[in-house]
């Protein structure tokens, strides 16, 4: 079965700001990696699907990179939004997994 | 535009069975484009993969509930179904029915707004 890791597990950064998380698999998914977005209260969010594919409405200052284990969302401009936890997961074999998650906060 | 709808009792007694329904509208669940599947979230933890079930009735789960878990579909109400057995407060968790989209490399593009269950007694 495949784990996945992420880094950090919370980061701090203002408005404006340049972010950027990790995800890691224990062994190669080839591009079969989705990131999505979690706020309070709320069922999370697809932002990216195949590593870097933006899914439709979702703002291109989010952007996904990598390729076999080693993965990044990067949000190239924070905005008030934005402020959420992230986690990573992968589709490239049964079971499916999620990374523990990265939360984003002021 | 394809909505899910979790259903099924909030509260359950340790080492009960927990059931939970989710009904697809507005769209097909015989697609043979998705993965119908379900996913757990703890209090104040992250998201856990359950399992999941294909139109055809093909289902694969997480080895670590998979000795508990059972996923099933019913195409003729357009529902698929979670049962999991001998539940304590482990099992404590919002519950998330999701499409896995297979176009989209199995992102879940649809989720339900989630149910929340309680191990209690």
């Amino acid at each position: 079965d495949i784990q996945m890791t992420q880094s950090p597990s919370s980061v701090s950064a203002s408005v404006g700001d340049r972010v950027t998380i990790t995800c890691r698999a224990s062994q190669g998914i080839s591009s079969w990696l989705a990131w999505y977005q979690q706020k309070p209260g709320k069922a999370p969010k697809l932002l990216i699907y195949a590593t870097s594919s933006l899914q439709i409405g979702v703002p291109s200052r989010f952007r996904g990179s990598g390729s076999g284990t080693d993965f990044t969302l990067t949000i190239s401009s924070l905005q008030p939004e934005d402020f959420a936890t992230y986690y990573c997961q992968q589709a490239h074999s049964f079971p499916f997994s999620f990374g523990p998650g990265t939360k984003v906060d002021i | 535009q394809l909505q899910l709808q979790e259903s099924g009792p909030g509260l359950v007694k340790p080492s009960e069975t927990l059931s939970l329904s989710c009904t697809v509208s507005g769209g097909s669940i015989s697609s043979r484009s998705y993965y119908w599947g379900w996913i757990r979230q703890p209090p104040g933890t992250g998201l856990e993969w359950i399992g999941s079930v294909y139109y055809t009735g093909s289902t694969n789960y997480s080895p670590s509930l998979k000795s508990r878990v059972a996923i099933s579909v019913d195409t003729s109400k357009s529902q698929f179904s979670l049962t999991l057995s001998s539940v304590t407060a482990a099992d404590t968790a919002v519950y998330y029915c999701a499409r896995h989209d297979q176009t989209l490399s199995g992102g879940v593009d649809v989720w339900g707004q989630g149910t929340t269950v309680t191990v209690s007694s």
